[in-house]
């Protein structure tokens, strides 16, 4: 199948602090990737659907300038998690679909943020 | 009502068991229909994707998908301890995907 990185796969940060995960697609373009939030246990939380070259879709409840999307690329979206606080400590995996109507999505290892 | 049903568990089978995994789910117009294992901590990884009735066979794995029913199903035959995971159920069409909340499976040695 094929492959989406995912950097950093932990991360500890400060409170107060800003973190940026990137999420790469190696061997195919993906003209829309998605984040997820995971707690323990429990399924995916959709966070945002970017598609390339244009703003992020935000689900309800989740806030935009606290989670800033970036799709500037077909292979690569960064999350920024901006002016973290312990309650964003989470689990955070992005995903990638890839071009045309396939039905086919791809996953990041996942990265776990830890603030402090 | 939830877009997909699936059981959490957990479930626990003997190694060498056959494994039973279900979901249901309410939109018609789902279009594809995929399976994931993910490990603890790690990302989902993609099993098994289908896109019509029937039966997909990968190895140990075979995908089910009664479309008149809303039911998709995976078999996991020869269970193996390394078989244990979260498995999630996902449907999709469009650009949306609706994930399971995931079926924890453990297979004893």
């Amino acid at each position: 199948g094929a492959v989406v990185s995912q950097h950093p796969s932990w991360v500890i940060c400060k409170s107060g602090t800003s973190v940026k995960i990137e999420c790469r697609s190696l061997d195919f373009q993906a003209t829309t990737m998605f984040w997820y939030r995971q707690f323990p246990k429990q399924s995916l939380m959709l966070m945002a659907t970017s598609n390339e070259g244009s703003k992020a879709t935000y689900e309800q409840g989740v806030e935009k300038d606290k989670f800033l999307i970036n799709h500037a690329s077909l292979t690569l979206s960064t999350l920024t998690v901006t002016s973290a606080h312990p309650e964003d400590s989470s689990f955070y995996i992005c995903s990638a679909k890839g071009q045309g109507n396939t039905g086919e999505l791809f996953f990041g290892e996942g990265s776990r943020l830890t603030v402090l | 009502q939830k877009e997909v049903e699936q059981d959490p568990g957990p479930l626990s089978v003997p190694e060498g068991a056959i494994v039973s995994l279900n979901c249901t789910y309410s939109n018609s117009a789902f279009q594809y229909f995929m399976w994931y294992r993910q490990y603890s901590r790690k990302g989902p990884e993609l099993l098994m994707y289908t896109y019509s009735s029937g039966n997909k066979e990968d190895g140990r794995f075979t995908a089910q998908v009664d479309k008149s029913s809303k039911y998709i199903s995976l078999f996991i035959r020869d269970s193996q301890p390394s078989d244990s995971a979260t498995y999630l159920c996902a449907e999709n069409t469009g650009n949306q995907f609706y994930f399971g909340t995931g079926t924890s499976l453990t297979v004893i040695p």
